[in-house]
């Protein structure tokens, strides 16, 4: 089975840190995306990547940014944490674009303090 | 925005009953995918069907696609207690010849009474 794996299931920060969340999979998929999920909202996609090096923006991008130096690694990095980035951030990836399904992480809920 | 728009919000029924999410989007699609989440985890994928398809069987799941409609349904049937998580549809929109993305909506909150 394909795994996503999120480096931390819960992860507490100061409002201005540097935030980095990791996720690797170990299935040699092309595409990763990051999304986060609010109550009310569901889930809103923030940044993806289609291919090594490369990164497109979402829906809601603003405040985040991405790296992917290898083709399992996906980082989001929040640059400057703020309170209105408490959520649950979900780490996907699939095989390729335009028909297959995708495989999620199981999450990371940051708490901004 | 979002894309999807998922009917009903909550839906609560006694074990071995049926039950029915609709979903309706607005752009076209490449395909459109149903997921589960359990509580606080992550989404696992259930069906996926095709704009050229109009329903779909996995299980006791039953999906259905109206391409004219915009719109989709997810049937559980003979549900059960373990079937208690939030529903959520996706729909798969082109982004360029070779790309694209998955849009969700906002879900649906089954529970299941035993």
């Amino acid at each position: 089975d394909v795994k996503v794996t999120q480096s931390s299931r819960y992860l507490v920060k100061r409002t201005g840190e540097k935030v980095f969340l990791e996720c690797v999979q170990d299935m040699d998929h092309e595409n990763m995306f990051w999304y986060r999920q609010d109550p009310g909202l569901g889930l809103r996609l923030i940044y993806f990547s289609y291919d090594v090096k490369m990164k497109e923006k979402g829906d809601i991008p603003e405040g985040y940014s991405v790296s992917r130096e290898k083709k399992e690694r996906f980082s989001l990095i929040l640059e400057s944490a703020s309170t209105n980035q408490t959520s649950m951030y979900l780490c996907a990836s699939s095989l390729w674009s335009g028909g297959t399904s995708y495989t999620f992480g199981s999450g990371t809920r940051l708490t901004v303090v | 925005s979002q894309q999807g728009e998922e009917d009903p919000q909550a839906l609560s029924i006694q074990e071995g009953e049926n039950a029915t999410m609709n979903c309706s989007y607005k752009t076209s699609i490449n395909n459109l995918q149903w997921y589960r989440q359990n509580s606080g985890r992550g989404l696992v994928h259930l069906i996926l069907i095709r704009s050229n398809e109009r329903e779909k069987h996995s299980g006791r799941l039953r999906v259905t696609l109206d391409t004219s409609k915009k719109s989709s349904s997810l049937l559980i049937t003979a549900s059960r207690a373990a079937d208690t998580a939030s529903y959520f549809c996706a729909t798969d929109v082109k982004i360029s010849s070779n790309t694209g993305k998955l849009i969700f909506g906002q879900g649906t909150t089954l529970q299941v009474k035993p």
